[in-house]
């Protein structure tokens, strides 16, 4: 698989291939961070989620890891599939404040 | 289920028309908020109602207006279109504010002003 940073406009990976899309957050009070996929025309849709007192998550062929220590979050997708070609963007909240999201990423899958 | 209605899917309008961008709910959700996306710039917030019968600022809410009519339901009005309010608008719901829970979105309002 291929990692790449959110200041990276488009991630290409190869179907079946793993992929790491990264986020580096900005503030040391976000207690809570969600991983969003956009596809074109569509709104934002919720893919997982994790608060501040854990270091993964899983669901199904996703991974959320959380280092607080760097501030940054990443996205794993496992076997990466035509379907997942879309935008990611994270977003991170604190408890005293609102939603605040990134500026988000490509993902493009090559058959 | 729906989830987060939005209407109208595209709009064109004209530099000083009005229009009323509506949204809907059936999540039963207590918040919900409007944002504009446009290219990067990533979602920035307008408008925002923690909870029926509140409304508050967000980042971005000169030349917008908006109502909680119920709690299903938070429009988003335009009173003078500008040019710079050429964008794609996004209304979003969460079960309750400050809380730790994803925010839903609809699919979005395209909206072009000339």
């Amino acid at each position: 698989g291929e990692s790449v940073g959110l200041h990276l406009p488009t991630l290409s990976v190869q179907e079946g291939d793993n992929s790491i899309i990264n986020c580096a957050y900005s503030n040391s009070a976000s207690d809570y961070f969600i991983w969003y996929k956009q596809e074109s025309g569509k709104g934002p849709q919720f893919i997982i989620d994790i608060r501040s007192n854990m270091d993964k998550r899983q669901g199904q062929r996703v991974t959320v890891l959380l280092n607080k220590t760097v501030k940054h979050l990443s996205l794993q997708i496992a076997a990466t599939q035509p379907g997942d070609s879309a935008v990611y963007f994270c977003a991170e909240n604190r408890l005293d404040s609102k939603l605040t999201f990134g500026k988000g990423i490509t993902l493009s899958v090559r058959p | 289920n729906a989830g987060v209605t939005q209407t109208p899917k595209f709009q064109v309008l004209k530099t000083g028309q009005s229009m009323t961008l509506q949204c809907a709910q059936d999540m039963n959700h207590n918040s919900m908020y409007w944002y504009r996306q446009d290219p990067g710039m990533g979602l920035r917030l307008i408008y925002y109602s923690a909870s029926e019968g509140t409304t508050d600022k967000g980042e971005v809410p000169n030349g917008y207006n908006v109502s909680r009519l119920n709690k299903r339901e938070f429009s988003l009005r335009l009173e003078s279109a500008a040019p710079s309010q050429t964008s794609v608008y996004f209304c979003a719901s969460q079960w309750a504010f400050r809380q730790n829970q994803p925010q839903h979105f609809g699919d979005g309002t395209r909206l072009s002003i000339l």
